[in-house]
């Protein structure tokens, strides 16, 4: 069956780095966009950003631009979060998250999520 | 960008029905998807392309969507379905996916 498992987040402190990780497993890894979407304590599911499957080609919320990179490396089945600059606002819930498709097609849902990996922004 | 909005609660009593909105500017021209998220727990979609239920979701969870409105019912509550429930859409002009605000179900 399909499984999402991330590891990597931690307490840092602002200003600073993580780098988040997404294993996959059950599925073709490289035939699917994926995505990273967060929580912060209490509150609503907000997209970060998402990689497509065929080109690579990623996209990102403006809150986080020019601060976190995705990737992904398909002959590992794993996909990143780089983060830098950190922020106290960056504290939340981590959830790696396959959409419903991949290649060419246009994405529309998530149908497999990880259990998330805790990222807290505390000095 | 795109906003959906859905009310943040919604009470019900077993055996009754729970209808929880998700609104949003002429949503009825976009394919809505539900999820459903319990304490502790990741989310678990329940409701694809407005209407669609993937195999292990009970028949009692159903989709509709027109206008401005689309509305996850879920039929003959039961206190498993204590959770909470946020709508998506995929906002296509700006390539990002879209969550509503959420919408927390109490079973009394």
């Amino acid at each position: 069956q399909v499984q999402l498992v991330e590891s990597g987040g931690g307490l840092v402190k602002p200003g600073g780095s993580l780098r988040l990780s997404c294993t996959a497993s059950g599925f073709i890894f490289s035939d699917y966009y994926l995505s990273w979407i967060r929580q912060a304590p209490g509150k609503g599911l907000e997209w970060v950003s998402y990689i497509r499957s065929s080109n690579s080609a990623t996209y990102y919320v403006d809150s986080v631009k020019g601060r976190f990179t995705i990737s992904r490396d398909n002959t590992k089945n794993s996909l990143f979060l780089q983060m830098n600059s950190l922020r106290a606002e960056d504290t939340a819930l981590y959830f790696c998250a396959r959409a419903d498709c991949g290649g060419d097609c246009s994405p529309h849902f998530f149908d497999s999520w990880g259990p998330g990996t805790q990222v807290t922004v505390s000095s | 960008s795109y906003v959906l909005t859905q009310p943040p609660s919604v009470s019900v009593a077993p055996g009754q029905t729970a209808r929880i909105a998700c609104a949003g500017n002429n949503i009825g021209s976009k394919s809505v998807h539900w999820y459903q998220q319990k304490p502790g727990q990741a989310p678990l979609l329940v409701i694809y392309y407005d209407a669609d239920r993937p195999s292990v979701i009970p028949e009692r969870f159903s989709g509709s969507n027109s206008g401005n409105t689309a509305t996850l019912t879920i039929s003959r509550v039961e206190a498993g379905d204590e959770a909470d429930y946020y709508c998506q859409v995929w906002d296509t002009p700006n390539d990002h996916p879209v969550f509503g605000t959420g919408t927390k179900v109490t079973v009394l």
